[in-house]
């Protein structure tokens, strides 16, 4: 079974600032996807930024940003400028090419950007 | 595109009813449903998963018998909670996916439930 560790239960950042949400894994298989997504107050799912395990180059969407570490098994989120509405829940999550869409998720990490 | 929706977004029923809950994706056709609870400040924990017109597989610890879950038509499942006690009071989401290649899942807005 997968497992996702997000250690940073709360983090905040200055709005314009940068910051890094850390996430480890752990699993067997070697074809999966990684998910970040962002939950609102809204409460919302939001989808953040994807990569997919056998990609070596990072993915990016705009401020967005991840470093992902496939030894390391660890796949961490740059935001980048900060702005007030990155106020939320961000959520790590896991998904095998054999688990039928099924995700794993992360405990979170609420992000608070302040003015 | 990618839209699913969830009905109703709050509900306050009383100890002992049932309540329904449906989940719709609007502009695709999905495969696969996924029904999470997730109780406040925690993550989203997945109770069952269900496709169209078979049996949903649910999670270890859920009761099936208590959390009745539909996938009648391939934009369309109900989760129903029956005889509902104020623990099942929760934050119900349910997500739909369309394609088994990027397992991109796409999520409803949430239904807040409160038993009395």
């Amino acid at each position: 079974a997968q497992t996702v560790t997000q250690s940073q239960p709360e983090m905040s950042v200055q709005e314009a600032e940068t910051v890094t949400l850390s996430c480890t894994y752990d699993t067997s298989e070697n074809n999966y996807y990684l998910f970040w997504y962002k939950q609102p107050p809204s409460r919302q799912m939001i989808l953040v930024i994807r990569q997919e395990a056998y990609k070596q180059q990072n993915a990016t969407e705009n401020r967005f940003s991840v470093n992902f570490q496939k030894a390391a098994k660890s796949f961490s989120l740059k935001i980048s400028d900060s702005q007030l509405g990155d106020t939320a829940m961000y959520f790590c999550a896991f998904a095998s090419y054999n688990a039928g869409n099924m995700l794993t998720f992360g405990g979170g990490t609420r992000l608070m950007v302040k003015p | 595109g990618a839209v699913v929706s969830q009905h109703p977004s709050r509900v306050i029923c009383k100890s002992g009813t049932s309540v329904k809950i449906e989940c719709r994706s609007l502009d695709f056709q999905a495969t696969t449903m996924f029904w999470y609870r997730q109780f406040p400040k925690q993550s989203l924990m997945l109770m069952a998963t269900s496709n169209e017109g078979s049996k949903a597989t649910y999670e270890q610890g859920v009761e099936k018998d208590k959390f009745l879950i539909n996938h009648a038509s391939l934009t369309l499942s109900t989760l129903t909670v029956t005889s509902a006690h104020p623990e099942d009071s929760s934050f119900y989401i349910c997500s739909a996916t369309f394609t088994s290649v990027s397992n991109e899942q796409f999520f409803g807005p949430g239904t807040r439930l409160t038993v009395l």
